[in-house]
């Protein structure tokens, strides 16, 4: 358990639909970052959040936005989904400037 | 911005020999890497990061070399096993943006 907590692990769902993806960091972690990776593919960055607030955005398409809450959790919400968005969508958290430990991942499947 | 590449999209090793598996990153800005193992399903898990002021760090079983001048990383691991089947990915952080840039992975295969 590397104290990255992500819900739900696997979400099927139909092309045109809304979800979201929640991620609980390690215990003191400020900061979270989301990452996407698509089969066989890289991770690639979509966007950080430091204590609530947005701190950096990478390829983060316009009908995917995120938030991070006053207890630190945050949620990615992926809308108007299309058959190419079936990715392992991963959380990191990190305390400082170095450690990034990452969740286990939300398998998303859009059919 | 930054890219980083990995030179073998698969290696294969014979259990007990060492594997070496290289890295490329392209901003010379990058102060912080970080080797991540990545095993089917899972997320990937934190093998060694070194810092932009050191050339070489040791772990168990594990050492990483950094080549500020040519921009190169490489993951050493010693008497290679079957658990260490696994994708492996390299990260290169820039101070100023503070998330990570991936490699697309290198996949180890370790032959009993």
């Amino acid at each position: 358990d590397s104290g990255v907590t992500q819900t739900p692990k696997h979400l099927i769902t139909a092309t045109g639909q809304r979800v979201t993806l929640r991620c609980s960091p390690r215990s003191g972690d400020l900061s979270v970052y989301w990452y996407q990776q698509s089969l066989d593919q890289g991770l690639q960055f979509l966007i950080q959040y430091y204590n609530g607030e947005e701190r950096a955005k990478g390829n983060i398409l316009e009908r995917f936005s995120a938030q991070q809450f006053p207890d630190l959790h945050s949620e990615l919400n992926l809308s108007s989904l299309e058959l190419g968005d079936s990715a392992l969508y991963f959380c990191a958290s990190s305390a400082r400037a170095y450690g990034y430990t990452f969740g286990s991942g939300t398998r998303l499947t859009v059919v | 911005g930054e890219s980083v590449g990995l030179h073998l999209p698969t290696l294969s090793v014979q259990e007990g020999d060492n594997s070496i598996i290289n890295c490329a990153y392209s901003n010379s800005a990058s102060d912080y890497f970080i080797w991540y193992k990545q095993e089917s399903g899972k997320g990937p898990q934190f093998i060694i990061d070194i810092r932009s002021n050191m050339d070489k760090r040791q772990g168990q079983r594990v050492t990483v070399l950094l080549n500020k001048t040519v921009k190169h990383l490489s993951l050493q691991i010693a008497a290679t096993q079957p658990g260490d089947s696994a994708v492996y990915f390299c990260a290169a952080r820039t101070a100023a943006g503070n998330m990570l840039t991936f490699g697309g992975g290198t996949r180890l295969m370790v032959k009993p």
